[in-house]
């Protein structure tokens, strides 16, 4: 069975630094993975998707995440953080019936 | 991109009456529809797969009877809340996958739904 955990509920960095947000998945079959990021009261927006081409994947707003089979780990980073990048993030993977499996989320604050 | 729509983006009712929520795919057309359910600072529950022409499959837990699913056409989905009490309170998603193999699912800006 798919499954995703995400390490840190709450991730705190300052404006300009790095932002590394961890994802680790269980699946017994390739996956399919993605991030998503959401805003107060909004859904869901997709940042980026991992189906088996290239390791690393580039998404929109200078996320990009790389998929390690050997540690099971699709981490999301973005070299400098912005305050708009203040949100919550979830990692997903795929399960049978094109179901996704979320992890419990991430919340990144961007301290000024 | 690929949008999403839903409506209302807010409802408030009162105990023992439904309500229908509407998802729609608005540029593309979507077979398979998702609805989730999201608590306050909770992660997203998928509660049923919407088919397009077929009967909704439901997850385990989740009453079919009381959330009732049509998916009457390839970009259009409803979920409706029947006889809806307090404890069905909560921030309602649905999501569209798109089609050509890579399961990516687009989501609607979710109905915040409040029972009085």
């Amino acid at each position: 069975a798919q499954s995703v955990t995400q390490l840190g509920s709450h991730v705190s960095v300052s404006e300009g630094a790095l932002v590394l947000l961890r994802c680790n998945y269980s699946s017994s079959v390739p996956p399919y993975l993605f991030w998503y990021v959401q805003y107060p009261n909004q859904g869901l927006q997709l940042l980026l998707k991992y189906t088996s081409a290239a390791t690393l994947v580039k998404g929109i707003n200078g996320f990009e995440a790389e998929f390690k089979k050997s540690e099971t780990s699709f981490h999301l980073t973005k070299p400098s953080a912005h305050m708009s990048d203040a949100a919550e993030y979830f990692c997903a993977v795929s399960r049978e019936a094109q179901k996704l499996v979320f992890g419990q989320g991430t919340r990144l604050t961007i301290n000024p | 991109g690929a949008v999403v729509s839903q409506h209302p983006s807010w409802v408030i009712c009162k105990s023992g009456t439904s309500v229908k929520i509407e998802c729609r795919s608005l540029d593309f057309q979507a077979t398979t529809m998702f609805w989730y359910r999201q608590f306050p600072k909770q992660s997203l529950m998928l509660m049923a797969t919407s088919n397009e022409g077929s009967k909704a499959t439901y997850e385990q837990g989740v009453e079919k009877d009381k959330f009732l699913i049509n998916h009457a056409s390839l970009t259009l989905s409803t979920l409706t809340v029947t006889s809806a009490h307090p404890e069905d309170s909560s921030f309602y998603i649905c999501s569209a996958r798109e089609g050509g193999g890579t399961d990516t699912q687009y989501f609607g800006p979710g109905t915040r739904l409040t029972v009085l």
